[in-house]
């Protein structure tokens, strides 16, 4: 299996624009997770979904942020609009459905917002 | 809401040496799992245990659930071995279920 893959790797743009992130999980997940880390905070939940359907966005740090799952293959974090201070890596997570069950982290999205 | 601590913050070895970076938390867990994040950036999940302990070739995880307690030791530790090892629990029942909260990292530095 190829992992857990996001897109893109990296990304620059300004202030204002609209920033979308994308994550592909390992085939059979039924539970995604994007996590955010900054040099301030570390690593944060964001927002998990367990079979496409949100569970948790109570780490969404404001309006700007969304995110979808519109199937088992597919989740999209977006900014509208980005701030300079979304600049952090984007990690996107996937795991089973079972108790415990680890999670494989993708590469990251390094976002950069100017 | 779980309070994770680690400790210690930084830790610098010399190549040998036997590692053990420790992980507190505040109340009750579904499992603690122990990552790895290189220099480069990826993580690496390493252990997922919600009991006893877990051995991976020189990596071993420990867990005391009644005191709330965790130790991931390192044995004849290498340079390739430095990374922030951070610890993440996973909260107990609920709409939680699964979710993880975070240490702040431990930076291992082992020198040849």
């Amino acid at each position: 299996d190829a992992g857990v893959i996001q897109s893109p790797r990296h990304e620059v743009t300004e202030m204002g624009q609209e920033v979308t992130l994308r994550c592909k999980p390992i085939s059979g997940h039924d539970y995604l997770f994007w996590y955010r880390q900054t040099m301030m905070r570390g690593l944060e939940l964001l927002i998990y979904f367990n079979n496409n359907v949100p569970i948790d966005d109570s780490g969404m740090p404001e309006d700007r942020f969304s995110a979808k799952m519109p199937n088992a293959s597919f989740s999209t974090l977006k900014i509208q609009p980005s701030e300079p201070r979304d600049s952090a890596v984007y990690f996107c997570a996937s795991s089973f459905d079972r108790e415990g069950e680890t999670q494989y982290f993708g590469p990251g999205t390094r976002l950069l917002v100017l | 809401k779980n309070e994770v601590e680690q400790s210690p913050q930084n830790l610098t070895a010399q190549e040998g040496e036997f590692i053990t970076i420790n992980c507190s938390y505040s109340v009750g867990i579904s499992a603690l799992h122990w990552l790895q994040q290189h220099p480069g950036g990826g993580i690496v999940s390493l252990f997922m245990l919600s009991s006893g302990k877990k051995k991976h070739g020189r990596l071993i995880a420990t867990i005391n659930i009644q005191e709330k307690h965790s130790s991931l030791h390192i044995t004849a530790s290498h340079p390739r071995d430095s990374a922030v090892y951070i610890c993440a629990v996973g909260n107990a029942g609920g709409t939680s279920y699964g979710k993880l909260t975070f240490g702040q990292g431990t930076i291992l530095t082992v020198h040849p």
